[in-house]
């Protein structure tokens, strides 16, 4: 048990278009979710921790606008970015924490091209 | 605050001992972990360690927490090629968020 699933794993885009991740916990139900992004060769920075029913907390930095998190159900958060420039080019993953449990879960990422 | 380094590179031929070293900064962390990514791929929880133990054996994989010196490692017996991969290391600190704080993760070359 215990399977996180992120689609699209791979998503190459225009400038200036939006883009949607989903992040979904197959066999579980997560309260909260995590997103996190990841430049090459470099660790993982949580963007924003994403509870279901409210708003999401963002970290220091991560523009709430750009990066649009919606938790609309305890099964599934998507992450959207907004008018993508290619500097939003990254690695994306997202975790899931299962709920009454200290354990978060790791989809298998989503790498976003924008072009 | 929170801050967690871990050596870039380490690499070692198959059949030897792999040791991968980090340290933290948070000594209020409850539990460090140690997760393992393959190229384009998620990442894999290998094994965790709660704050309040020295050591921990899992079949191959050793993790000793020196929580004094705020350091943990992660010691990989007869590594094989496919061990080859980026080990990160992450804490959780106190409070009941689920949020981790990473290392920059620490490459691991098998050599055959």
């Amino acid at each position: 048990g215990a399977v996180v699933s992120q689609h699209p794993s791979r998503v190459i885009c225009k400038s200036g278009t939006s883009v949607k991740i989903e992040c979904r916990s197959l066999d579980f139900q997560a309260t909260t979710m995590f997103w996190y992004r990841q430049f090459p060769k470099q660790s993982l920075m949580l963007m924003a921790t994403s509870n279901e029913g409210s708003k999401a907390t963002y970290e220091q930095g991560v523009e709430k606008d750009k990066f649009l998190i919606n938790h609309a159900s305890l099964t599934l958060s998507t992450l959207t970015v907004t008018s993508a420039h290619p500097e939003d080019s990254s690695f994306y993953i997202c975790s899931a924490r299962k709920t009454g449990l200290d354990e978060a879960f790791f989809g298998q990422g989503t790498r976003l091209t924008v072009v | 605050g929170e801050d967690v380094e871990q050596s870039l590179f380490l690499s070692v031929r198959e059949g030897d001992s792999s040791v991968i070293n980090c340290t933290y900064t948070d000594s209020s962390s409850t539990y460090l972990y140690w997760y393992k990514q393959e190229p384009g791929a998620g990442l894999q929880l290998l094994t965790y360690i709660f704050s309040n133990m020295d050591m921990k054996q899992d079949q191959r994989l050793t993790v000793l927490l020196n929580k004094k010196d705020k350091h943990l490692s992660l010691r990989i017996a007869d590594t094989q090629t496919g061990d080859s991969a980026i080990y990160f290391c992450a804490e959780k600190p106190s409070g009941n968020t689920g949020k981790l704080i990473f290392g920059q993760g620490t490459t691991l070359q098998v050599k055959p």
